[in-house]
């Protein structure tokens, strides 16, 4: 069975400050990890995806995330946050089950970025 | 512009009504996915279907129906049995890259 933490409900910083968003995983085979963000009242939008090429992957608007095997984590990065980076961000974890990839959420974390 | 479209934006439901949402895509795309988003709780899978004709229960069905007659749509009913329905609503699909969704702008579901 596979599982997602997101280890903080809200993390709050300031304009051109680095941004980091928290996620841990388990996962009984190799898994596919994502970070997709979400404004409000919106759809999610994928922000970037591991698949077992390169562990750091690098997504749009200058986030990263960099897949470590030994912590089981997936945590998001940003060097400088911008005030339209604030946003809801979930964590995803999919495993192939069944003939078909079947995705499991974190709960989210909230981005709240003060001028 | 391909995507998915999800309507209406919002709805509203009274009691012992049914109402569907509707999502459609002209991705091209196989996997289609129906979610339901409460605060504080992520998104849940409601249903989800791999190919049109088929579709299986996720971890959330009890008072929802759906169908997939065609393999742009992918309509989901809130039966009278659902009865906590007040919910964001997203449908999602797949395509070649099968682990990847993509997702529609969302439906908010309201009861009066």
């Amino acid at each position: 069975a596979q599982s997602v933490t997101q280890l903080d409900s809200h993390v709050s910083v300031s304009e051109g400050t680095p941004v980091l968003l928290r996620c841990n995983y388990s996962s009984s085979y190799s898994p596919s990890l994502f970070w997709y963000v979400q404004h409000p009242n919106k759809g999610l939008q994928l922000l970037l995806k591991y698949t077992s090429a390169a562990t750091l992957v690098k997504g749009i608007n200058g986030f990263e995330a960099e897949f470590k095997k030994s912590e089981t984590s997936f945590h998001l990065t940003k060097p400088s946050a911008h005030m339209s980076d604030a946003a809801e961000y979930f964590c995803v974890v999919s495993e192939y089950y069944g003939g078909s990839y079947i995705p499991t959420f974190g709960r989210g974390t909230s981005l709240i970025v003060h001028p | 512009d391909g995507g998915i479209t999800q309507s209406p934006k919002y709805l509203f439901r009274k009691e012992g009504q049914n109402v569907t949402l509707s999502c459609e895509q002209n991705l091209n795309h196989d996997a289609m996915y129906w979610y339901r988003q409460d605060p504080g709780q992520g998104l849940r899978l409601i249903y989800y279907s791999q190919i049109v004709n088929d579709f299986q229960k996720g971890d959330i069905a009890e008072g929802y129906s759906v169908s997939r007659e065609k393999k742009e749509s992918f309509p989901l009913t809130v039966t009278s049995a659902q009865k906590n329905p007040t919910a964001f609503y997203l449908c999602a699909s797949s395509g070649t890259s099968k682990e990847t969704q993509y997702f529609g702008p969302g439906t908010r579901l309201l009861v009066l």
